[in-house]
């Protein structure tokens, strides 16, 4: 059974361009969330997506967005790159809204 | 003030000591409470889950809650090499609308053989 799985690993851009992040659930996982992981800090939520919608936001600016497709998977869109968004960036599936989350390997984003 | 406040460390031990990490809230609403392992370069692997108050054991590792104190800990028995990694401790509400888990720094770990 495969776990969470993210593409690209790597990814390297310059500033004010855009990147897409993209993530396929544990299979049977419906809700799909992400966060970003700073150098040395813990993960820090950025949203998560059930049925399609986002559902819950946590204090990213609306660079930030995402989308759910119908067989769950998800996206992560982030415009205008500040180099302050250089980070590891997670994505987490769960069975359901109120179980916990296994992450993917991430995804290590470097903004020049 | 962080919602999970949880010391960095770096921490070292000898092979085959008991490993003792903890972490502090301060939001009442958590009810849910996790463990995630990191090694290098890599993502979260969860450890353990548990719900409230109380202990869970599972092999080497036993989690503690203690929400009368805002406090849960992480104990690793018989500490191998192959534990030395980063220990991410987790928590969450887990009620409808409010499902995001809120994480520690971090507590990196070394096992010295």
């Amino acid at each position: 059974d495969a776990g969470v799985t993210q593409s690209p690993t790597h990814l390297i851009k310059t500033r004010g361009q855009q990147v897409t992040l993209r993530c396929s659930p544990k299979s049977g996982h419906d809700t799909v969330s992400w966060y970003q992981q700073a150098l040395g800090q813990g993960p820090q939520f950025i949203f998560q997506y059930y049925e399609e919608e986002e559902r819950q936001r946590g204090n990213f600016p609306d660079r930030f967005s995402g989308h759910q497709f119908p067989n769950y998977s998800s996206e992560l869109n982030v415009n205008a790159l500040l180099l302050g968004d250089s980070a590891l960036y997670l994505c987490a599936s769960s069975p359901d809204r109120r179980e916990t989350q296994y992450f993917g390997p991430g995804t290590r984003l470097l903004v020049l | 003030q962080k919602e999970v406040e949880q010391d960095p460390g770096p921490l070292s031990v000898p092979e085959g000591a008991i490993v003792s990490l903890n972490c502090t809230y301060s939001n009442s609403a958590f009810q849910y409470f996790m463990w995630y392992r990191q090694y290098s370069r890599k993502g979260p692997e969860l450890l353990m889950y548990t719900y409230s108050s109380g202990n869970k054991e599972d092999g080497r590792f036993t989690a503690q809650v203690d929400k009368s104190s805002k406090y849960i800990s992480l104990f690793i028995r018989d500490s191998q090499p192959s534990d030395s990694a980063t220990y991410l401790c987790a928590m969450s509400p887990l009620t409808s609308g409010n499902e995001k888990l809120t994480f520690g720094t971090g507590t990196r770990l070394t096992i010295i053989p």
